[in-house]
C-alpha cells in the first residue's frame, strides 16, 4: 500500500506569510495527489487535485506542486480565512490514502 | 447542485453490526464512482472503501477488508455500508463521498455532511 507522510502536522504562521506543507508518498504516484481543506467543524472540501489543478473557487494564493515522489502545497499569502487542516490524498491507486494532515493556525 | 445525504448512524455495541446509507441527487450518479471516508474524532480522514459506477469493482482499506461491505443501488440513486462486526476504533463519522471518476480510483470532489456511528457497550 502507498503511505503518504505529511509534514509538519501543525504550523502557525503570520498573516502575509507564505507557508508550505509537504506530503511524501512511499511509492511513485505520478502527479495524482490531491489537496484538501477541512474548516473546522465542516465537512472536507477538494482544493487542488492531480498535484496542481486548483478548484474553482479558491484563490490563486493555493498552489501545488511536485519533486519525484514529494507534494508542496503553498498558500503564498496567508490569510485568516486559510485556518484549516489541510490533508493530502493519493489518488493514483487503492487504497486511496490520505496523509495525517496539517493544522494551520495564525500566529 | 449536488447532494449527498448520510443516514444509519447511531450507537451501536462492539461485535454488533450496522447499515449506513447515503442518498445522492442532482447528479447522474450512474457516470461516477462512490467512496465512504471516515474521521475518528479529532483525528484525520481515513479512507473506507469505494465501488465504481457500476458496482463491479470494489475497493477497501485494510482496517475494512473482510468486515464491511460496500454496494450501491444505481435505480435509487443509493450507497450503502454494511459494517459488521464492530469495534471501537471504528467510531468516527462517516462521509458519503463522490468520485470524480467512474472506476473508483480518484478523487473526492463532494462529500455529505457524515454520519457518526459510536461504537461502546
Amino acid at each position: 500500500d502507498i503511505q503518504m507522510t505529511q509534514s509538519p502536522s501543525s504550523l502557525s504562521a503570520s498573516i502575509g506569510d507564505s507557508i508550505t506543507i509537504t506530503c511524501r508518498a512511499s511509492q511513485d504516484i505520478s502527479y495524482h495527489l490531491a489537496w484538501y481543506q477541512q474548516k473546522p467543524g465542516k465537512v472536507p472540501n477538494l482544493l487542488i487535485y492531480s498535484t496542481s489543478t486548483l478548484l474553482s473557487g479558491f484563490p490563486s494564493r493555493f498552489s501545488g506542486s511536485r519533486s519525484g515522489t514529494d507534494f508542496t502545497l503553498t498558500i503564498s499569502s496567508l490569510q485568516p480565512e486559510d485556518v484549516a487542516t489541510y490533508y493530502c490524498q493519493n489518488h493514483h491507486s487503492a487504497p486511496l490514502t490520505f496523509g495525517g494532515g496539517t493544522k494551520v493556525e495564525i500566529k | 447542485q449536488v447532494q449527498l445525504e448520510e443516514s444509519g448512524g447511531g450507537v451501536v455495541q462492539p461485535g454488533r453490526a450496522l447499515r449506513l446509507s447515503c442518498a445522492a441527487s442532482g447528479f447522474s450518479f450512474t457516470n461516477h464512482a462512490m467512496h465512504w471516508v471516515r474521521q475518528a474524532p479529532g483525528k484525520g480522514l481515513e479512507w473506507v472503501a469505494g465501488i465504481s459506477y457500476d458496482g463491479l469493482n470494489k475497493y477497501f482499506a485494510d482496517s475494512a477488508r473482510g468486515r464491511f461491505a460496500i454496494s450501491r443501488d444505481n435505480s435509487k440513486n443509493t450507497l450503502d455500508l454494511q459494517m459488521n462486526s464492530l469495534r471501537a476504533e471504528d467510531s468516527a463519522v462517516y462521509f458519503c463521498a463522490r468520485g470524480w471518476d467512474m472506476l473508483g480510483e480518484g478523487y473526492f470532489d463532494y462529500w455529505g455532511q457524515g454520519s457518526l456511528v459510536t461504537v461502546s457497550s
